[in-house]
């Protein structure tokens, strides 16, 4: 596809549990990056990647959260030991350089 | 770190009519500002976006204008129609490809037929 791909589309786990979620960004595209968007809020930056750089992990709200890019392509967001506050859509983005394309997003449910 | 205020929260517009959405942000470094779309249950979606060295850029019904002196930015939506209705967010950075982009708030668009 020629979009940002993201899986699964909805997740619903206990709290307490583990959960990954994937990007696939847009072939080519070295920046991609995680938002987090609770129920009718704005975007809430959680992390950054940019080619070999660094990753600006400013944003992850706790130490639960953690982010790793593969290969400079695919990217995984886990949240460990999930709180119902974790409750939202996950969004990633993708770029070459400056704009940036959205997935469709990933719905997490926390009961 | 950037911040970026937008308003208004919510405008409701009678079809035909123009909408604007402002924004403002406060690190004179950023020369990057797209706006999104956002309608219900999908990700945002890149409609317009402008550079530092540009003052005004149009695409059809749509057009944003950039103060960068004042440091603010602005959405104009002409001749607006019903589906145009969704999530409008601003966002700020700089383009060198270093820093993330910060969002505002967002302003939920109702366009009444």
């Amino acid at each position: 596809g020629a979009g940002v791909s993201q899986s699964p589309s909805n997740k619903v786990t206990e709290k307490g549990k583990d959960v990954e979620l994937r990007c696939d960004p847009i072939s080519g595209h070295t920046a991609l990056y995680w938002y987090r968007q609770s129920l009718g809020q704005g975007l809430e930056f959680l992390i950054y990647f940019q080619g070999n750089s660094a990753p600006d992990k400013s944003g992850l709200p706790s130490d639960r959260f953690s982010a790793e890019r593969t290969g400079g392509s695919v990217s995984t967001l886990t949240i460990q030991r999930t709180q119902q506050e974790d409750s939202a859509v996950y969004l990633c983005a993708s770029s070459p350089q400056r704009r940036a394309f959205f997935g469709q997003g990933t719905r997490l449910t926390v009961v | 770190g950037e911040n970026v205020e937008q308003h208004p929260s919510t405008l409701s517009v009678q079809e035909g009519d123009s909408a604007v959405i402002k924004c403002t942000y406060s690190d004179s470094a950023s020369n990057y500002f797209p706006w999104y779309k956002q309608e219900l249950g999908k990700g945002p979606q890149l409609i317009i976006d402008i550079r530092s060295n540009v003052g005004e850029k149009k695409d059809q019904r749509i057009a944003v204008t950039l103060n960068k002196t004042a440091k603010h930015f602005s959405l104009h939506i002409t001749e607006t129609q019903p589906e145009d209705s969704a999530v409008y967010f601003c966002a700020a950075t700089v383009d060198t490809g270093r820093r993330a982009l910060t969002f505002g708030s967002g302003t939920r668009l109702q366009v009444q037929p």
